[in-house]
């Protein structure tokens, strides 16, 4: 697990407040991803980055707002996000997504509490 | 678009006991199929993952899967199971194909296997 690194842990924030999640990645892989876990759902895919460029963005609300400066880190901006949107953030990152045999690797994730 | 099902939503079993997690599959073509478990406030740790050739893949920490094509499954299991795989485990499916969406992975629900001392 310390392939994927994720900051924080964990994370209140009321409605108003603007916040970043971070995620590293320490293994040389050319793709990233943000996926959202919501309790007794499946996994949602929310961004996938290739070599830094978006490549995906799955319907997800404009109050999400991803940055990928560089192969190795990727953020999830934040802001005027609503209840709903508690759960847990995992951070992905694989060599090469457009190869269908790529192993994703995960973060430990960010727990997000929205109040 | 591709699916996966885990039919059971919790799995016990006894320590000692052999265990399965079930897994069933939608795609169109080959998949690529894919275990991960997620220990309690942890992230998902991969298991194992079937690409091709031999239908019995073997992974991490003794477990192994079974891939069927013409029941469509991939089934998790392990022959003696301990108190320590006690944790939510998913399936994940994925097209062979490359192009648009081929990097989407599609997981299941989960199923939380709860392995009793």
């Amino acid at each position: 697990e310390t392939g994927v690194t994720q900051t924080p842990r964990h994370l209140v924030m009321g409605m108003t407040n603007k916040k970043s999640l971070k995620c590293e990645q320490h293994l040389g892989h050319n793709a990233m991803y943000w996926y959202k876990q919501s309790a007794k759902k499946p996994l949602e895919l929310m961004f996938v980055y290739s070599l830094e460029e978006r490549v995906e963005n799955n319907s997800v609300p404009s109050r999400f707002s991803p940055e990928c400066p560089n192969s190795s880190h990727l953020f999830l901006h934040l802001h005027t996000l609503q209840p709903e949107d508690s759960a847990l953030y995992l951070c992905a990152s694989s060599q090469d997504n457009t190869v269908g045999a790529d192993t994703q690797y995960f973060g430990p994730g960010t727990r997000l509490t929205v109040l | 678009a591709q699916s996966v099902a885990q039919p059971e939503d919790q799995v016990n079993v006894a320590e000692g006991n052999p265990l399965t997690v079930k897994c069933t599959y939608s795609v169109s073509g080959n998949p690529y199929l894919f275990w991960y478990v997620q220990y309690p406030n942890r992230g998902l740790q991969f298991l194992l993952k079937y690409i091709t050739g031999d239908n019995l893949v073997k992974g991490s920490y003794g477990f192994e899967a079974e891939f069927n094509k013409s029941q469509t499954s991939f089934h998790l299991k392990k022959p003696s199971a301990l108190v320590s795989d006690s944790a939510l485990y998913f399936c994940a499916v994925r097209p062979s194909y490359s192009g648009a969406g081929s990097y989407q992975l599609t997981f299941g629900k989960g199923t939380k296997l709860s392995v009793i001392p």
